[in-house]
This record gives structure tokens, sequence and C-alpha cells, in this order.
């Protein structure tokens, strides 16, 4: 089954404390991306890779860190997480090219306390 | 720049009544994809359709129904006959070609629908 998986799927975190939010699929997809969603603001794009080794900043990329080191994988780092992080977070992973099918993650709900 | 608005922030209707949420998008590309998408209360993203920009047909899929019009740049979502799981909120979302596999979204807008 085609599937993004997303973990954890909530955490509760202190300021400061490093955490990691992983992101797999098993579509052999070429792009991938993260979004947070808050209130208001609908999603926005934190970074996307458009293939491994490949990464670049979206809308919203303060304090937060990607890799893509293999292809399935798009980890999202906060080194020092912050209360105004505290969002809902989606990886997105799509083809690449058109016509443009996303899929997505279940979500992350992160509170940073 | 690509843009999405979605001016209705909540939308409350008892069951039964048909609702439109709107979307008004901003573009330069000729080659775009518009989606619409459900999130309900669990949280997930639900697919609900994509349509590009060349064609205009609207769409109906049970009771949900699309209008798309390039001359006003909105593709409204109209929900006929409501129920109570159509409760949760609705993006409406736009990918240009130029701008590879970015998404963007609107703000949103949450139906609360009534029993």
């Amino acid at each position: 089954e085609a599937q993004v998986t997303q973990n954890p799927r909530y955490l509760i975190t202190v300021t400061g404390k490093k955490l990691t939010v992983t992101c797999s699929q098993n579509m052999n997809h070429e792009y991938m991306s993260w979004y947070r969603q808050d209130p208001g603001l609908g999603l926005r794009q934190i970074y996307y890779s458009m293939n491994v080794e490949v990464t670049d900043k979206g809308d919203v990329p303060e304090g937060y860190k990607v890799s893509r080191k293999e292809k399935r994988n798009f980890p999202l780092i906060l080194e020092s997480p912050s209360p105004n992080q505290t969002s809902l977070y989606f990886c997105a992973t799509s083809t690449g090219g058109l016509p443009y099918g996303y899929t997505f993650g279940s979500g992350t709900r992160l509170t940073v306390v | 720049a690509q843009k999405v608005t979605q001016a209705q922030t909540e939308i409350s209707v008892v069951e039964k009544e048909d609702v439109t949420l709107d979307c008004v998008y901003e573009t330069r590309d000729t080659t775009y994809y518009l989606f619409w998408y459900k999130q309900p209360p669990s949280g997930e993203l639900v697919f609900l359709i994509r349509r590009n920009s060349f064609d205009e047909q609207n769409e109906i899929s049970g009771r949900y129904s699309w209008n798309f019009q390039k001359s006003t740049s909105s593709f409204n979502f109209t929900i006929t006959a409501s129920q109570v799981v159509d409760s949760a909120v609705y993006f409406c979302a736009l990918s240009e070609e130029t701008s590879g596999s970015r998404l963007t979204f609107g703000e949103g807008t949450q139906l609360t629908v009534n029993p």
C-alpha cells in the first residue's frame, strides 16, 4: 500500500530539547516536503526536497532543518524547539512531475512547553 | 507568486442545507492545478478533487460539486444536502507548473453542520 509514514503522531517536549520528526515514503517519489498548519493560516511550507541531497527553504524555514540522504526519508529536525513551533506538521510527497498528485502523512501534533 | 484565499473562516449550517465554500486563487501560470482537501476532526488530510487549468468543466461527485471559473479565478465547492459528517476544515490549494511540486494552501474554512 502506497503511504507516507510520519512519526510520532503526538509529541510534547520542552523548550530547547532537540527533536526529530521522521517521514518515510514507499512510492519512490522524487519530491518531499514539510508543512506546518496553524489556525487561520492554513498549511505553510517549511522545507522541500526535489531529490536526494537537494533541499530548499519554503515559506517558514526558521528554526527547522531537514536532510535527504535517502530517497525514501525526509526527517524534520528542530534543534532548539520553542513554543511558537507548537503546531500540526505534515509531510507530503509527490512524483515531481505533471500532473501533480500529493500524498500526505497522518500528521504530527507537536507541543513545545 | 501563487496565492489562495478562502475568505470564509467559519460556516455553520443545519443538516440538509446546501453550502458553498469559496476559493479564489492568483497565479501567473497558464498551467496549474487546483485541489480541495478535507480535514476531519481526526486531523488527517483527505484528498477530494484535482482540476487542471485547461478543464473548466464543472464536476459532480455525489453530494459534492465544484465550479471552476477561470474568468473570476475561483474554484468553489458546494455540498448539497449537508450532513453532520461533513463537519470539517476544508482547504483549497494551488500548484503551478513553474513552481515544481510546490502546493500553496488557502487559510481553510471550518464547516460545522448541526443536526
